[in-house]
């Protein structure tokens, strides 16, 4: 069982609709969770962090976390084009502190 | 503030020769860490660095090492390429040892023919 788990896309959605990215981790004591955005040709940006249960909401993203399921989440309301990127989503181990990534979801927004 | 830089940006090496990739963190930051990421596998751990130290370690062969200098500057190194080496390297740097945000620099691309 891999580490980190992301529903493997592609996902392409409409201008303005909600983009709803899944990922389930391994570690049960992990508390720390992080959401990346890697644009075709660059290096990976953070744009969430989430510790506790609940939703963490940034502007036009949300994150959700679930740690009795072990699931995190992240929406994207009014997607834009520019938000066509692959999505990566990060999990800090509990015992040694490293990240470890999911696969990634691409995420095509057509206008 | 000068972000990440990583150099050379890319390199095209052939099987058996060995390569060192050079990372340059933020201002400020003690912590770099590496990656290495590629279309099969996504972006895995390689090491982190912090005070010129390994801290941290991920599940690769001993061909692949690395160091930090006092300047928290710090180098990898891939000995006896494989064709499966051939990779996007990534640093990140951070404040501190398991800091939370990490911030990504360019990247190398490496080719092993």
């Amino acid at each position: 069982q891999k580490e980190v788990e992301q529903n493997s896309g592609p996902l392409s959605v409409p201008e303005g609709a909600i983009a709803s990215l899944n990922c389930t981790y391994s570690d049960r004591v992990s508390q720390s969770f992080f959401w990346y955005r890697q644009y075709s040709g660059k290096s990976p940006e953070l744009i969430m962090s989430i510790y506790s249960n609940g939703d963490k909401e940034d502007g036009r993203f949300t994150a959700q976390l679930n740690k009795a399921s072990q699931y995190v989440s992240l929406l994207i309301r009014d997607s834009q084009p520019s938000d066509s990127a692959t999505y990566l989503c990060a999990v800090k181990g509990s015992a040694d502190y490293k990240l470890s990534f999911g696969a990634g979801t691409t995420v095509t927004v057509r206008a | 503030k000068a972000g990440v830089t990583q150099t050379p940006r890319y390199l095209i090496k052939t099987r058996g020769q060995q390569v060192t990739l050079s990372c340059s963190p933020i201002s400020g930051h003690r912590s770099v860490s590496w990656y290495q990421q590629t279309p099969g596998q996504g972006l895995q751990f390689l090491f982190e660095y912090f005070s010129e130290t390994q801290r941290n370690k991920g599940n690769f062969p001993g061909r692949f090492s690395g160091r930090q200098f006092s300047n928290s500057r710090s180098e990898m190194n891939v000995s006896t390429l494989e064709l499966g080496d051939s990779a996007l390297y990534l640093c990140a740097s951070s404040l501190g040892l398991g800091a939370d945000t990490q911030y990504f620099g360019p990247g190398t691309r490496l080719t092993v023919l």
